[in-house]
């Protein structure tokens, strides 16, 4: 979906290191969340946004951090990233109309 | 707590109808959603439905819901190869804040 972007869209990277994933949105929504998929265990929430100064933790947030630098932007962290936390990661935008969720394209994170 | 369960395969031939069944627990969301995830892309709202309906047609596609036994399902008609994908169920939480989603079935559609 362009109207959510994630970068990078692959990441490779060692136990230890920290890691930023992005998400940028121009559907000018305030709601803003970020899943992560592994096989067979569908979609988990980490965290999730309605504005800017509003970040609420999701089922498994533990080992991660988000930063929402502005209603288009929020950004995941793994401070010190370990190999269970490869996965596929999904930022979403939430419109208000239908409670409905538009996804962006996801990042593969794989850490060794 | 809340849950979604759905299958996890379903395979069919092309020009069949597929059917996904989908089963939760809390009925407090006042929407119920299908999303499609194609092969390396994220999720796509395919269609949802309004908790006070019962049936709501899309095309292709017919979504039941029947709020008594809490089962929700997605029929696609005269299924085709392009409909192979993982669908996924979801719901709103009791808070209202999020989506909770089922662990998505597999769709495959042989030729």
């Amino acid at each position: 979906d362009a109207d959510v972007t994630q970068t990078p869209r692959n990441r490779i990277t060692k136990t230890g290191k920290r890691i930023m994933l992005e998400c940028s949105q121009t559907k000018g929504h305030d709601r803003m969340y970020w899943y992560r998929q592994d096989p067979g265990l569908g979609l988990r929430l980490i965290y999730y946004s309605f504005d800017v100064k509003d970040i609420n933790k999701g089922e498994i947030s533990d080992g991660y951090s988000v930063s929402r630098q502005a209603q288009a932007k929020f950004s995941l962290s793994l401070e010190s990233a370990i190999p269970n936390q490869t996965a596929l990661y999904f930022c979403a935008t939430g419109g208000i109309n239908y409670n409905e969720q538009f996804f962006g394209p996801g990042t593969r994170l794989t850490v060794l | 707590g809340e849950d979604v369960e759905q299958s996890l395969f379903l395979s069919v031939r092309e020009g069949d109808s597929s059917v996904i069944n989908c089963t939760y627990t809390d009925s407090s969301s006042t929407y119920l959603y299908w999303y499609k995830q194609e092969p390396g892309a994220g999720l796509q709202l395919l269609t949802y439905i309004f908790s006070n309906m019962d049936m709501k047609q899309d095309q292709r596609l017919t979504v039941l819901l029947n709020k008594k036994d809490k089962h929700l399902s997605l029929r696609i008609a005269d299924t085709q190869t392009g409909d192979s994908a993982i669908y996924f169920c979801a719901l709103v939480n009791q808070a209202g804040t999020a989506l909770i989603f089922g662990k998505g079935t597999t769709l495959s559609v042989s030729s």
